[in-house]
């Protein structure tokens, strides 16, 4: 069974950074590429960038290249993203997904979300 | 970036009902090697997205022949029929044809 796990809810304070992670289970890590998607309180999707750890290349968003690093580790089979200088404006749900390497371009699994709220 | 315009915001529907959504993309989601990257999501409350359609009209596993979608370059269609108690939620699609990759704001499926 295919399973993305994230990590867990977060509460942080302005200006710190936090990392979550996303372990997949069920399929040969390597030939999927990891994304993020943000979704902030009651808005919409947006698409934050991708790791793909076989060859360990990241794309980012513009929007969000300097506010999220991606990262993964082959040998546990997780992905990781860490978000820095936080603000009001990061407090969203993160959610992490799959998009296979060879082809098709869509994103057929996904994490259960990992809410994060920055607040003093 | 691409701008992806769903409507409506909002369907009613009545279990039994039909329904259609619209997706219209703000350029050609005609990629270089020929395929469309158009995808059609379903957010029920409380859960994280799932795929539905991929590549503009191919069901993902699972899901039942209620769900089709048609298109092509710039404007793309969602049909449900026979709609269902767990059809209701918010739908999306995607294109991952250009980067940044981006969604459309959403359709909510609520019953009338």
């Amino acid at each position: 069974e295919v399973k993305l796990q994230q990590s867990g809810d977060e509460l942080v304070r302005p200006g710190a950074s936090v990392k979550m992670s996303c372990k997949a289970s069920g399929y040969i890590f390597t030939d999927y590429g990891i994304h993020w998607v943000k979704q902030s309180p009651g808005q919409g999707l947006e698409w934050i960038g991708t790791i793909i750890p076989v060859i360990d290349i990241t794309s980012y968003n513009q929007k969000f290249r300097g506010k999220a690093t991606l990262t993964a580790d082959q040998s546990s089979n997780t992905a990781y993203m860490e978000l820095s200088r936080l603000t009001s404006e990061d407090s969203a749900v993160y959610y992490c997904a799959r998009r296979s390497n060879y082809g098709g371009y869509y994103f057929d699994y996904w994490g259960q979300g990992v809410m994060v709220t920055v607040s003093s | 970036d691409v701008l992806m315009t769903q409507t409506p915001v909002s369907l009613p529907v009545s279990l039994g009902g039909h329904v259609s959504i619209s997706c219209r993309s703000s350029q050609s989601l005609v990629h270089s090697d020929g395929n469309t990257y158009l995808h059609w999501y379903l957010q029920r409350p409380g859960q994280s997205p799932q795929l539905l359609i991929y590549r503009v009209s191919n069901r993902f596993s699972g899901v039942p022949d209620r769900f089709s979608g048609s298109g092509s370059g710039t404007d793309f269609t969602l049909k449900i029929s026979r709609v269902e108690p767990e059809d209701l939620g918010v739908y999306y699609c995607l294109q991952s044809t250009h980067f940044p990759y981006t969604f459309g704001a959403g359709t909510k499926l609520e019953l009338k």
